[in-house]
């Protein structure tokens, strides 16, 4: 294990359903990232924390909400999305920004 | 843009051969590459990482090779077993000053016994 957890692992929502993603890093890092894989698509860069406070917010739609309440843990919150954001959405750690990133097992979401 | 790739979606090897997966990027200011196997159902892990100041890392049945003269990165894994069956990334991070790293699409290996 890379001591990166997510859950759900699997979550099925309808378009006017609003959910929240949660991840969890025991590795004592410093920054943590959502990304979005789509099939057959190379991993798309969505938000980055470092000590708390948000560094990137890669052009995403406001319908992804992220929050990071501490350096551990890392939610995205997800309101009114589309079919097209059906997903696979991973977390990763890594000890400071620019630093070899460790990721969870990921999202599988699938919006109806 | 700037962008990593993969010369071959799919890659077949025997039980027991040495693998050899292959990486272009384009960007000449990229200073470190992380190679990262994914097997079905999880997600991205780290199998090894080489600087820009390296040609060759060598890890546990892994070597990944840096020619920075040509762009090409690639990851040799020696006796390939059932178990390294799995979708290949190679990532580059964009310079000394960025923490982001550009994905690869990757590279399926597909190991038969």
């Amino acid at each position: 294990e890379t001591g990166v957890t997510q859950t759900p692992r699997h979550l099925v929502m309808g378009m006017t359903n609003k959910k929240s993603l949660k991840c969890e890093q025991h590795l004592g890092h410093n920054a943590m990232y959502w990304y979005k894989q789509s099939a057959k698509k190379p991993l798309e860069l969505m938000f980055v924390y470092s000590l708390e406070e948000r560094v990137e917010n890669n052009s995403v739609p406001s319908r992804f909400s992220p929050e990071c309440p501490n350096s551990s843990h890392l939610f995205l919150h997800l309101h009114t999305l589309q079919p097209e954001d059906s997903a696979l959405y991973l977390c990763a750690s890594s000890q400071d920004l620019g630093r070899e990133q460790y990721f969870g097992p990921g999202t599988r979401l699938t919006v109806t | 843009g700037e962008s990593v790739g993969l010369h071959l979606p799919t890659l077949s090897v025997q039980e027991g051969d040495n693998s050899i997966i292959n990486c272009a990027y384009s960007n000449s200011a990229s200073d470190y590459f992380i190679w990262y196997k994914q097997e079905s159902g999880k997600g991205p892990q780290f199998i090894i990482d080489i600087r820009s100041n390296m040609d060759k890392r060598q890890g546990q049945r892994v070597t990944v090779l840096l020619n920075k003269t040509v762009k090409h990165l690639s990851l040799q894994i020696a006796a390939t077993q059932p178990g390294d069956s799995a979708v290949y990334f190679c990532a580059e991070r964009e310079s000394r000053s960025s923490y982001k790293l550009i994905f690869g699409s990757g590279t399926r290996l597909l190991v038969r016994p």
